[in-house]
């Protein structure tokens, strides 16, 4: 079945030391979305890729990197992580439908837990 | 200002119906309106989408009056694993008129 796959499921890392988490797709989608969910808390879009067309949120700390070397796949570099970006980081894609188009829909992986220790 | 507004949490019974209202008064013109279910540690889930009246699938059915300033997702006969949080999303000028902010959600407690 087409998926967004995100590995790890769970990832621990050293407060300070960079971490990368990974996402692919089978939907072929032209965009692909990083969102960072705190408990109880929503989804928050750090940034996403149009194409190779990279489009940082206004408010994504700078610490928050993200790379797209092909269509399928997708990370998320955190370069020195604090206590705060503990969180679920999830992945997105959708096919976009053009600039007027609100329709798309969102398709989600699992999600990776971030844990920083 | 914000873009959604959802009750913060609603309780049911199993086998009743639920109606989860949004409001989105700033909603534009060729804006859609698409509801997304999230379980507990998972992605969330796309769940419907409409722009205008009706729409009903084989898991809820959406309910958009004519102003379009608001709409009510309807789950009928919930279970217990409807247990969930839902979030309806509608176009952003943040980002482009494009529905990817997510608000508060309504979280959605089906009892026995």
């Amino acid at each position: 079945d087409a998926m967004v796959i995100q590995n790890p499921r769970y990832q621990v890392t050293q407060f300070g030391k960079p971490v990368t988490l990974s996402c692919s797709q089978t939907l072929n989608h032209n965009v692909m979305y990083w969102y960072q969910q705190k408990s109880s808390q929503a989804p928050k879009l750090l940034f996403h890729y149009y194409d190779k067309d990279f489009n940082n949120e206004a408010d994504t700390p700078d610490n928050f990197q993200s790379r797209r070397p092909n269509t399928s796949f997708c990370f998320l570099d955190i370069r020195s992580p604090g206590l705060g970006d503990a969180a679920m980081y999830l992945c997105a894609t959708s096919r976009d439908g053009g600039d007027l188009a609100t329709n798309e829909k969102l398709f989600f992986g699992s999600g990776t837990q971030l844990s920083v220790l | 200002l914000a873009k959604t507004t959802q009750p913060i949490s609603m309780d049911s019974y199993e086998g009743q119906e639920v109606n989860i209202t949004c409001s989105h008064n700033n909603i534009a013109t060729n804006d859609y309106i698409t509801w997304y279910q999230q379980f507990p540690s998972q992605g969330p889930r796309f769940i419907i989408q409409g722009y205008k009246t009706k729409v009903t699938n084989e898991v809820a059915s959406l309910f958009i009056p004519a102003d379009r300033k608001s709409s009510t997702l309807s789950l009928p006969r919930v279970s217990l694993s409807d247990t969930a949080v839902y979030y309806c999303l509608v176009g952003d000028m943040d980002t482009g008129r494009r529905a990817l902010t997510f608000g508060s959600g309504t979280r959605l407690q089906v009892q026995p």
